[in-house]
Formats: structure tokens, sequence, C-alpha cells
């Protein structure tokens, strides 16, 4: 059971769209339609941003937005703000009731 | 509003037991069909399914980790437990409890708590 891989870090300016990158394998991300996406400030709760690789909580902007092709997840957040700022972490189901995480991505917003 | 919380030392010396527990508010460990896990994250590092245990009592655990990994339910408190046993300073990490949600994700989570392993 691997990590999944995301980019380390991404950046934009307010107002410009960015994509951040989850990739998998044929096990995990390319087998489950059960991948979700959270936001994470450190010294708080980790937040739902996306679940079922496409659906949004209710409560979350619908500038994110989530899609999978093959065994990589992506999210993407269009319309940036200040407030998005914030480290972004995918998961996924990997079967037999386990789950892998990313390594998480730092997005900056310029 | 379904709130978690988890407490537990801090500080935990290597070759000895990491136990943490998370206190659920707002709903019943028992009211739904959930898994209810512990996740971590090293300094510097991305965020690791530790296990998950069903309301039930079913457990599921990373297999990295299966050996050392006890996690318990305690439907009278309700509480759910993680026990780390023979820990190095590997295991130092922000712990996290979670409630798992549609769709296989995790809707609620724990705002975690700091476990440094040094003698």
């Amino acid at each position: 059971q691997s990590a999944l891989t995301q980019p380390a870090s991404v950046s934009g300016s307010p107002g410009q769209s960015i994509t951040i990158s989850c990739t998998g394998t044929s096990s995990d991300v390319g087998r489950y339609n059960f991948v979700s996406w959270y936001q994470y400030r450190p010294g708080k709760a980790p937040k739902l941003m996306i679940y079922g690789v496409t659906k949004r909580p209710s409560g979350v902007s619908n500038r994110f937005s989530g899609s999978k092709s093959a065994n990589t997840a992506s999210l993407t957040i269009s319309g940036l703000q200040a407030e998005d700022e914030a480290d972004y972490f995918c998961c996924s189901y990997a079967g037999t009731s386990t789950w892998v995480f990313g390594g998480g991505t730092k997005l900056t917003v310029l | 509003q379904l709130q978690l919380q988890e407490s537990g030392p801090g500080l935990v010396k290597p070759s000895e037991t990491l136990s943490l527990t998370c206190t659920v508010s707002g709903d019943s460990i028992n009211s739904g069909n959930y898994y209810w896990g512990w996740i971590r994250q090293p300094p510097g590092k991305g965020l690791e399914w530790i296990g998950s245990i069903y309301y039930s009592g079913t457990t599921y655990y990373n297999p990295s980790l299966k050996s050392r990994v006890t996690i318990s339910v305690d439907t009278s408190k309700n509480q759910f437990s993680l026990k780390l046993s023979s820990v190095t300073a590997a295991d130092t990490a922000v712990y996290h409890c979670a409630k798992e949600g549609t769709a296989m994700s995790f809707d609620y989570w724990g705002q975690g708590t700091l476990v440094t392993v040094s003698s």
C-alpha cells in the first residue's frame, strides 16, 4: 500500500484556476470511485472538500471540483481566493476496508 | 453537530506504547453503519491511515502498522481508542481521529493531537 502521489506545491493568483493531481494505481484510484479531497490547515481539523471523486459536501463552494481519469484524480479550484491557501490531501479507498492518502500539496495564493 | 476530540499523552518514550482516545459528541457511535478511524501526519510528511473500527467492533489496520496497532471501541463512553506499541521517533506525528462518511470519505475529524516519541 503506497502513498498516492501529489505535487509538493502549486500556486496561483487570485481569480485564476489551479489543478492538483493525485496519482495512484489500478488497485486504488483506478479501481474505486471513492476518491476524496481534504483541506488541511495546521492546528485545525481537516475539512472534506470532495467525496466520491466529484461530489461536494453541503457548504463547500462550487469553485471546488473533482475528476478522475484512469489512475489519476484531480482537484480543481477556480476563481482562486486568498482563503483557499492551505494544504490539500487526496485519499482513496484501497479495498478490504483500507485507505491510502496522498503526500499533500501546499497551495499558495500569490 | 458531530464533534471528535483526541486526548492522551503528548510525550511517549521509545519502545513504549502510545495510547490515545477519541471522544465523540453530538451523536452515538452506534447510531449508524460507520467506520471510525485514526489517521496521522508525521512532521513535514503526508497523511497516513492507521486503521479503522466498525461500529460493531470489527477492526481494519494499515498493513505496515498492523503488528503494532490495536483499535478498540467503548460504546458506553462513546469513545474509541488507539494503541501503538514499540514506538520509535518515526511515530512522532499529529494523530487525528475521524468518522467515515459517504463514499468512503472521512467527513468529520478531530483537530488532532501531537505525540512526540522521545526519551
